[in-house]
């Protein structure tokens, strides 16, 4: 998991609250990626930014939001409107586009009450 | 499209007896192929990768995995399983610099080692 950090291990929310999971990294990474793992689903890419102050969507990015102000952080919120946000989630990151392994973080496991 | 099939959900071998686990791709262009593995209740940890050049490939752990182009294949390999080698095992494609570099992943492949 070296080199990032993920905030907190285990998060429980009620429903229609929001809630936001940290990401950090000290890997100089410019490339950062939200992941969500569900049993027997693999991973889901939520959201991923290559550069701050710029993100893009994945491929289950409803209900989700985040923000890339620095270039080490990039929260993930959990938004009310997402249905079912009971899940495992991962955040990783990738040093560049030329590069090719991406390192991922410990990872905080969501669930709702 | 990129897209990764690992075919089975669960993989029990004997400790000590060799162990497979099979991957298959469909990526345009040439392939970066890479084996994560996953414990309990925490994030993937990279064993291995091929980028270019020899078709085998060592990586953490004693494991290895072997490049296969004409069957699209990467199935990770080890000689003598431990028990300790119980967890889940992702592989991932991505297409080369100039494609897109968000990874796909397969579903995974619980690997349960019998003592």
């Amino acid at each position: 998991d070296g080199g990032i950090t993920q905030s907190p291990k285990y998060l429980f929310r009620k429903e229609g609250q929001n809630v936001t999971l940290s990401c950090e990294q000290n890997l100089n990474h410019d490339a950062m990626y939200w992941y969500r793992q569900d049993p027997g689903q693999g991973l889901r890419l939520i959201y991923y930014s290559q550069i701050v102050n710029d993100f893009q969507k994945g491929d289950i990015a409803e209900g989700y939001s985040v923000s890339r102000e620095k270039k080490e952080s990039f929260p993930l919120t959990v938004t009310s409107a997402q249905k079912n946000p009971t899940a495992f989630y991962l955040c990783a990151s990738l040093a560049g586009p030329s590069t090719d392994t991406q390192y991922f973080g410990p990872g905080t496991r969501l669930t709702v009450l | 499209a990129q897209s990764v099939a690992q075919p089975e959900d669960q993989v029990n071998v004997a400790e000590g007896n060799p162990l497979t686990v099979k991957c298959t791709y469909s990526v345009s262009g040439n392939p970066y192929l890479f084996w994560y593995v996953q414990y309990p209740n925490r994030g993937l940890q990279f064993l291995l990768k091929y980028i270019t050049g020899d078709n085998l490939v060592k990586g953490s752990y004693g494991f290895e995995a072997e490049f296969n182009k004409s069957q699209t294949s990467f199935h990770l390999k080890k000689p003598s399983a431990l028990v300790s080698d119980s967890a889940l095992y992702f592989c991932a494609v991505r297409s080369k610099p100039g494609g897109s570099y968000i990874p796909t992943f397969g579903r995974g492949t619980s690997l349960i080692v019998h003592p």
